[in-house]
């Protein structure tokens, strides 16, 4: 079955820095690849997804993700982080409608 | 923009209760779940259901675990006898199951806390 793993289960930046968040999947067919965010008491938002059309993703908030099959990878970043980014990620793979998520990385964001 | 909403938001029971957990999917979706995310971890499959019958479960949706669709709108969670450990938020999702895009519709989440 499908897998991913996020490298890093705590990352912590300055606000105006570059976040990168990292995941890296397994699967046996081409993938869907997402990226959810989750607030503190709060349900899963949709960030941004690859759908095998553009390997370079744009999605809400800034933050984009490249996918790069050589690598199995599919990480997050965003060019300046904001402090309203502090947050839970998630990355997640889905393969035939099933759908599995990593560990999650908690991003804090320094003033 | 159509959503998956889910009933209770919170639901405290005693251990050894059976709690139900609602769920009403995106109205032309075919495909439905159910995740567990106990509270500082990561989110867990459980189950997924299709065409009225579980297409796949996780191992933690053992016998006390049971899913229904008993109209054309609900999705439901059953915990037959809850426990201490299955207090967590419970996510609801649905996918149109076209395979185009496979993304799931998350809703907002129950809480149940099992005293």
């Amino acid at each position: 079955a499908q897998s991913v793993t996020q490298l890093g289960s705590h990352v912590s930046v300055s606000e105006g820095a570059l976040v990168l968040l990292r995941c890296n999947y397994s699967s046996s067919v081409p993938p869907y690849l997402f990226w959810y965010v989750q607030y503190p008491n709060q349900g899963l938002q949709l960030l941004l997804k690859y759908t095998s059309a553009a390997t370079l993703v744009k999605g809400i908030n800034g933050f984009e993700a490249e996918f790069k099959k050589s690598e199995t990878s599919f990480h997050l970043t965003k060019p300046s982080a904001h402090m309203s980014d502090a947050a839970e990620y998630f990355c997640a793979v889905s393969v035939d409608n099933d759908m599995r998520f990593g560990a999650g990385t908690r991003l804090t964001v320094k003033p | 923009e159509p959503e998956v909403t889910q009933t209770p938001s919170h639901q405290v029971t005693q251990m050894g209760q059976e709690v139900i957990l609602r769920c009403v999917p995106i109205s032309n979706h075919l495909y439905f779940y159910w995740y567990r995310q106990i509270l500082g971890q990561k989110v867990e499959f459980l189950v997924s259901f299709y065409n009225n019958e579980i297409s796949e479960k996780s191992e933690i949706f053992d016998d006390q675990f049971s899913v229904e669709r008993p109209d054309g709108s609900n999705f439901t969670l059953k915990i037959r006898s809850t426990k201490l450990e299955d207090s967590a938020m419970y996510f609801c999702a649905s996918s149109d199951g076209r395979g185009l895009t496979g993304e799931l519709f998350f809703g907002e989440g129950s809480r149940l806390t099992v005293l």
